[in-house]
């Protein structure tokens, strides 16, 4: 299957600052990246679709402010976590999708555990 | 938002024995997907399943979907000790975008 990176898969950043974390598609151009956070022992929570020169797309509840998404080539889309606070610690787990005989194919990164001190 | 519900939360079995994992979900679909994620990883995908499908198997996994039920059911025979981790079932929305959406997932252990 395809690749996807997703850089760094660790970070610790104190109260206030901001983390960025990428994406990338290594061996296919996405069009469309997905932004996912995982609480420990639950599911995935889609955050935000990010569309190749485009304004993301944000899911209901989700701070666009708090949580900014560039996807600016189609191999690389970016999250920001602004002003961090601990509650924003978490798993942040990134997938590139294309369409294909109908059906969505999704490729997920390895995950950014953030931890915000 | 979630929409897929899946039970048990959490399973656990000996080696050696099938695991059971069922999925329900509410809206009409193109397709639905198993996902597996060990702890603290990526997610790695197991199986597709059209909605025309009803059964599909690869390897030691069995994947049934009744579309009418909206449910989908992951057999994993002669279960290993590596088979551990959880698993997520994902919708593939008929109307919309390209998102999956995901399940609660299941938290499988194989007792050695």
């Amino acid at each position: 299957g395809a690749v996807v990176s997703q850089h760094p898969s660790r970070v610790i950043c104190k109260s206030g600052t901001s983390v960025k974390i990428e994406c990338r598609s290594l061996d296919f151009q996405a069009t469309t990246m997905f932004w996912y956070r995982q609480f420990p022992k639950q599911s995935l929570m889609l955050m935000a679709t990010s569309n190749e020169g485009s304004k993301a797309t944000y899911e209901q509840g989700v701070e666009k402010d708090k949580f900014l998404i560039n996807h600016a080539s189609l191999t690389l889309s970016t999250l920001t976590v602004t002003s961090a606070h601990p509650e924003d610690s978490s798993f942040y787990i990134c997938s590139a999708s294309f369409r294909t005989g109908g059906y969505t194919e999704a490729f997920f990164g390895q995950g950014t555990r953030l931890t915000v001190v | 938002s979630q929409q897929g519900e899946e039970d048990p939360q959490a399973l656990s079995i000996q080696e050696g024995e099938n695991a059971t994992m069922n999925c329900s979900y509410k809206t009409s679909i193109n397709n639905l997907q198993w996902y597996r994620q060990n702890s603290g990883r990526g997610l790695v995908h197991l199986i597709l399943i059209r909605s025309n499908e009803r059964e599909k198997h690869s390897g030691r996994l069995r994947v049934t979907l009744d579309t009418s039920k909206k449910s989908s059911s992951l057999l994993i025979t002669a279960s290993r000790a590596a088979d551990t981790a959880s698993y997520f079932c994902a919708t593939d929305a008929r109307q919309g975008a390209q998102k999956l959406v995901f399940g609660q997932g299941t938290r499988l252990t194989i007792n050695p």
